[in-house]
């Protein structure tokens, strides 16, 4: 069966970076982009990006250019996002997010499995 | 930056429909998708690509779009239908996804 499961709760200070993953396994990892998708307390969902495991590309979120890194190991099945430069603006839950595909189409918008969620908590 | 706008709240009795609304510019262009999301839960898909239900999700949840409107609706609502709502959408490039501000159901 599909699983994402994501590491730990992170306090970090401000200025500082974190870097979170989300191990998959259950399916061809190579084959489906990976999504993150954050959620601050109390408020809704908000995408972050998007990697292919398969070749490594990348597509971010305009909020985050620059500070936002996702990369992955094949070897290990294993996606990361490391966000730098935090702020208490950072403080949420991050979410890793398979997109749905079938043997030939893939579905943007479609995240099907979702990983257990990891808690940044961001304060001095 | 793009934006996808919900009405904050929603409110029926049981079997009642309940209509949640997403409005956004590339809504005529792209498709809307639907999540459903419960308390201490992680975000759960109920409707793709405007009107397609995913495998296990009941007929009594539609989708709809016209113009720049996407409609989720929900035909004799059940209690266990509550929680929040959110419509995801692209902007007309196609590179940035966005999540609307959501839509808490409540059916009591």
């Amino acid at each position: 069966q599909v699983q994402l499961v994501q590491s730990g709760a992170e306090v970090k200070k401000p200025g500082a970076s974190v870097k979170i993953s989300c191990k998959a396994s259950g399916y061809n990892v190579a084959s489906n982009y990976m999504h993150w998708v954050r959620q601050a307390p109390g408020k809704g969902p908000e995408w972050m990006g998007k990697i292919n495991p398969g070749i490594g590309s990348t597509t971010y979120s305009q909020k985050f250019q620059g500070r936002i890194s996702m990369t992955r190991d094949t070897a290990t099945t294993t996606v990361y996002m490391e966000l730098s430069s935090l702020t208490s603006d950072d403080t949420a839950v991050y979410y890793c997010a398979r997109e749905y595909c079938t043997a030939t189409t893939c579905y943007n918008g479609n995240l099907d499995y979702w990983g257990q969620g990891s808690l940044l908590t961001v304060s001095s | 930056s793009y934006e996808l706008t919900q009405p904050p709240s929603v409110s029926v009795s049981p079997g009642q429909t309940a209509r949640i609304t997403c409005s956004g510019d590339a809504l005529p262009k792209k498709y809307a998708y639907w999540y459903h999301q419960k308390s201490g839960q992680a975000p759960a898909l109920v409707m793709y690509e405007d009107n397609k239900r995913p495998s296990g999700i009941p007929e009594r949840l539609s989708g709809s779009s016209s113009g720049t409107v996407a409609t989720l609706t929900i035909s004799g609502a059940q209690v266990d239908d509550e929680g929040d709502y959110y419509c995801y959408s692209t902007d007309i490039t196609g590179n940035e996804w966005v999540f609307g501000g959501g839509t808490k159901l409540t059916v009591l």
